[in-house]
């Protein structure tokens, strides 16, 4: 089984629709995690971390379900600029190692 | 400021062959991670520095790879020999220590699209 496991998608949605990602983890001593980005053919950027309480950035929304090991992400009034693979990444207690899944791709057209 | 800098973008070569990968990380970074990314399998951590020592290298695949940090300024991943099942985008990322608190932010590189033929 996979550390960090995510639908591949791709998910096509319309401009102005909401989309959500799931993200399930293995390993229940992880601790830290976070949403990266990656548009085609360039390198991963960190979108948010994602805390226990959950928490907001303009249109993005990230949960924490740490009972069932898994983490979402919201995306609110889509634009096509957010057109991108979405990856969940985690990392267990006290290592400075991040494990990345195989991400989910979004594309967002007119 | 400057980012994670890798060189070269851009690789083709035969198998057999030495490859080295170059990444200068974003100054005052304190760890370096180098990653291999692939359609399948997708990003995975091969190995990472703290100040210039190797931490953890269980990821990096097989003695044909190897990793040196001489500086805070400089890496290096080689493969030699090179097989065609090396190919892949191999990406370098830094990061800040910020004492008690894990896991800042990494900046990757634009990373290196390695072909081997």
């Amino acid at each position: 089984r996979k550390e960090v496991e995510q639908d591949p998608g791709p998910f096509n949605v319309p401009e102005g629709a909401t989309v959500a990602f799931n993200c399930t983890y293995s390993n229940s001593a992880s601790q830290s995690f976070f949403w990266y980005r990656q548009d085609c053919r360039k390198e991963p950027k960190l979108l948010m971390s994602v805390y226990s309480s959950g928490n907001e950035d303009g249109r993005f929304t990230a949960q924490l379900n740490r009972a069932s090991q898994y983490i979402s992400l919201l995306i609110r009034d889509s634009k096509l600029s957010d057109s991108a693979t979405y990856l969940c990444v985690v990392s267990l207690y006290n290592t400075d190692k991040l494990i990345f899944g195989t991400g989910t791709r979004l594309q967002v057209f007119p | 400021d400057a980012g994670v800098i890798q060189s070269p973008r851009h690789e083709v070569t035969e198998m057999g062959q030495e490859v080295t990968l170059r990444c200068k990380p974003i100054s005052g970074h304190d760890y370096l991670f180098w990653y291999r990314q692939t359609m399948m399998r997708g990003l995975e951590l091969l190995i990472y520095f703290n100040n210039n020592v190797p931490i953890d290298d269980s990821g990096m695949p097989e003695d044909r790879f190897s990793a040196k940090m001489p500086n805070a300024s400089f890496s290096t991943l080689k493969i030699q020999p090179s097989e065609p099942r090396d190919s892949a985008v191999y990406f370098c990322a830094s990061s800040l220590v910020i004492s008690g608190v894990r896991n800042q932010p990494q900046h990757f590189g634009d990373g290196t699209r390695l072909s081997i033929l």
